[in-house]
């Protein structure tokens, strides 16, 4: 069955340090990703998406890298600060409906 | 402000308490969705909306009853509920398309416990 799942439950970071979070899927029919980031008390909120015939895609600060060979999806964080502590989610598109993953939290210490 | 407004953000209830969760966007979105989300666990999806018509109900008890008045309201009526459903959970709304969805717009999320 379909399943997007993250590798490490926790990463901490000094403050000004590249992040680098990771997302393996298993749909290889899956044609559409987002990264979301949810901090305390808030709902998750869209960073960037890419599309499978893409393999990398570059927003303010972050960059999402596809691997389609081995199903593998990461999003880096440049500079990272402390603002960006929150869970980070991957999401894998099916027809109406997202399939997410169980989610990274990032800690970044001053 | 994302666009999607939940109410109540926090509730708490008994088991034999009838309740009711409310979302509202302000989107111009045809597509409207109910996740729950517990700690440590994926995002769970629940209930899609689309064109006011449920076009999924994701294996959920039937004690968790969602109505789609409008395009623009949600609402995921509550009864007899156990502990076990405490959670956070959340409302989304999109532009459903003919293939895939797009991206989700999520609101604060209504923090449920269940005494």
């Amino acid at each position: 069955g379909e399943s997007v799942g993250l590798h490490l439950p926790t990463l901490s970071v000094q403050e000004g340090d590249n992040s680098i979070i990771n997302c393996a899927y298993s749909n290889s029919a899956s044609d559409y990703f987002i990264w979301y980031k949810q901090e305390s008390g808030k709902g998750p909120q869209f960073i960037i998406d890419i599309r499978s015939n893409m393999d990398k895609r570059q927003g303010q600060r972050v960059t999402v890298l596809l691997n389609k060979t081995v199903k593998h999806l990461s999003l880096q964080i440049a500079a990272t600060q402390p603002g960006d502590s929150a869970v980070y989610f991957c999401a894998e598109t099916g027809f109406q409906k997202l399939v997410f993953g169980t989610g990274t939290r990032l800690l970044v210490s001053p | 402000e994302t666009g999607v407004t939940q109410t109540p953000r926090h509730l708490v209830m008994g088991m034999t308490n009838k309740k009711s969760l409310k979302c509202e966007q302000h989107l111009g979105h045809n597509a409207m969705y109910w996740y729950k989300q517990s700690a440590k666990k994926p995002l769970e999806l629940m209930f899609v909306y689309s064109l006011e018509e449920r076009v999924e109900n994701n294996s959920v008890p039937s004690r968790f009853s969602p109505e789609c008045p409008n395009s623009s309201h949600l609402f995921l009526h509550l009864h007899t509920l156990q502990p076990e459903d405490s959670a956070l959970y959340l409302c989304a709304s999109t532009r459903a398309k003919s293939k895939n969805t797009g991206e989700l717009f999520f609101g604060e999320g209504s923090r449920l416990t269940v005494l």
